[in-house]
């Protein structure tokens, strides 16, 4: 199993431009997160999912929208990228639900210039 | 909402010493204490976790307790290894199921 995996690993974007971090789990797990970590912070959760067509908004949902068409993906768009969006995103899975036991992919470190 | 501060921010110790690591929480609704490490380069990693009806719970070298009443708990590490040098991140969660993280611990373990 590969486990969640999280493309690309870098990316530099210029001020209003768009584009899709892609999160794709091989373990068959319901429920789908995403986070940004800011440098020294701790995550906070942009948006979660618990199955398929189903989603719903975390604590700093603004500037991001998510959908989840199949089980195994969970894509993170971002709108009009804008300076404030830099920092590093996660994508975790769990089976059990309310970010319990979560496996974390590997990462996405965004600059916004 | 719920608050979670975590102490010390970086932590240098001998290898073989104990390494210990505190957060406070909030809200007393919290009830479910999970401890990821994050390795460099990588995403985090639960190593522990622990629900508000248990005290202590141990796996091999990596201990966790809690107090409920003074609302903290730790992360203990016995007998470090060079491999054990990773940020660690505590979190809570409470019932509603919203999960509050730290800001992390820088942990260094010198040969």
């Amino acid at each position: 199993n590969a486990g969640v995996t999280q493309t690309p690993k870098f990316r530099i974007l210029k001020i209003g431009q768009s584009m899709t971090l892609q999160c794709a789990q091989d373990m068959n797990h319901n429920y789908m997160y995403w986070y940004r970590q800011d440098p020294g912070m701790g995550l906070k959760l942009i948006y979660y999912s618990v199955g398929a067509g189903i989603t719903d908004k975390g604590e700093v949902p603004n500037g991001y929208n998510v959908s989840r068409s199949t089980t195994e993906d969970f894509p993170l768009r971002l709108e009009l990228a804008a300076p404030s969006q830099t920092s590093v995103y996660f994508c975790a899975s769990t089976s059990t639900g309310r970010e319990e036991k979560l496996f974390f992919g590997s990462g996405t470190q965004l600059s916004v210039l | 909402g719920e608050n979670v501060e975590q102490h010390p921010s970086t932590l240098s110790v001998q290898e073989g010493d104990s390494a210990v690591i505190k957060c406070t929480y909030s809200d007393s609704a919290s009830n479910y204490f999970p401890w990821y490490k994050q390795e460099l380069g990588k995403g985090p990693q639960l190593i522990i976790d622990i629900r508000s009806n248990v005290g202590e719970k141990k796996d091999q070298r990596i201990a966790v307790t809690l107090n409920k009443t003074a609302k903290h708990f730790s992360l203990h590490i016995t007998e470090t290894q060079p491999e054990d040098s990773a940020v660690y991140f505590c979190a809570a969660r409470t019932n509603a199921g919203k999960s509050t993280f730290g800001d992390g611990t820088t942990l260094t373990v010198k040969p």
